[in-house]
């Protein structure tokens, strides 16, 4: 079946350092592909996304590319501030039987010291 | 900006209670669906919910589980008989139609089986 694995965490960066969240999944045909964020006492908000393959995320200095042959969606962003500390999710949206379900994976808590 | 909103934000039951999680979709969405998330576990899909009755379903989703939109606004969760692996956060989501790729979370339900 789908599945989701991404970089187990807790990672803990300084601010204005580089970061990236491993994410690779396993899907038959072309999922579409999510990074979700999670703010302390706050719900999943989508942060970006991509439906095909090259395509890349973007948003808030976020990016990620879309790797079929690596199967991967990896997150990153050049300098990261304090306000990005939150827990961050990979998901995938599968493109074949009408399934409308994410399937996530186990999130990344990011912690950015100042 | 509209967003999805459940109520209660914590939930505390004891063990073999019926309880009902309560969300409100975003008005004019079409689609609708409930996510769990075990502490430190991943985010998991249950049901999915369209034109009134359900699309999809996990095998999390035994008959102890029902959905219900018993008005135009509200999407309910009952869990007829609550057990201890019940403790989760629970999300709902919406989705404006087919092949709208986003999916909008609320900020979730606690819910802790005693």
């Amino acid at each position: 079946g789908n599945s989701v694995t991404q970089m187990e965490g807790p990672v803990t960066l300084s601010e204005e350092a580089f970061l990236t969240i491993n994410c690779t999944y396993t899907a038959t045909g072309y999922p579409s592909l999510f990074w979700y964020v999670q703010y302390p006492g706050e719900g999943l908000q989508l942060l970006l996304k991509a439906t095909k393959a090259d395509d890349k995320g973007s948003n808030k200095g976020f990016e990620a590319t879309y790797r079929k042959e690596t199967t991967s969606f990896h997150l990153e962003k050049g300098s990261v501030q304090v306000s990005d500390s939150a827990v961050y999710f990979c998901a995938l949206r599968s493109a074949q039987g009408g399934s409308e379900k994410l399937v996530f994976g186990k999130g990344t808590k990011l912690t950015v010291n100042p | 900006e509209p967003e999805v909103t459940q109520t209660p934000s914590h939930q505390v039951t004891q063990m073999g209670q019926e309880v009902i999680l309560r969300c409100v979709p975003i008005s004019n969405h079409l689609y609708f669906y409930w996510y769990r998330q075990i502490l430190g576990q991943k985010v998991e899909f249950l049901v999915s919910f369209y034109n009134n009755e359900i699309s999809e379903k996990s095998e999390i989703f035994d008959d102890q589980f029902s959905v219900e939109r018993p008005d135009g606004s509200n999407f309910t969760l009952k869990i007829r008989s609550t057990k201890l692996e019940d403790s989760a956060m629970y999300f709902c989501a919406s989705n404006p139609g087919q092949g709208y790729n986003e999916q909008f979370f609320g900020p979730g339900t606690r819910l802790t089986v005693l």
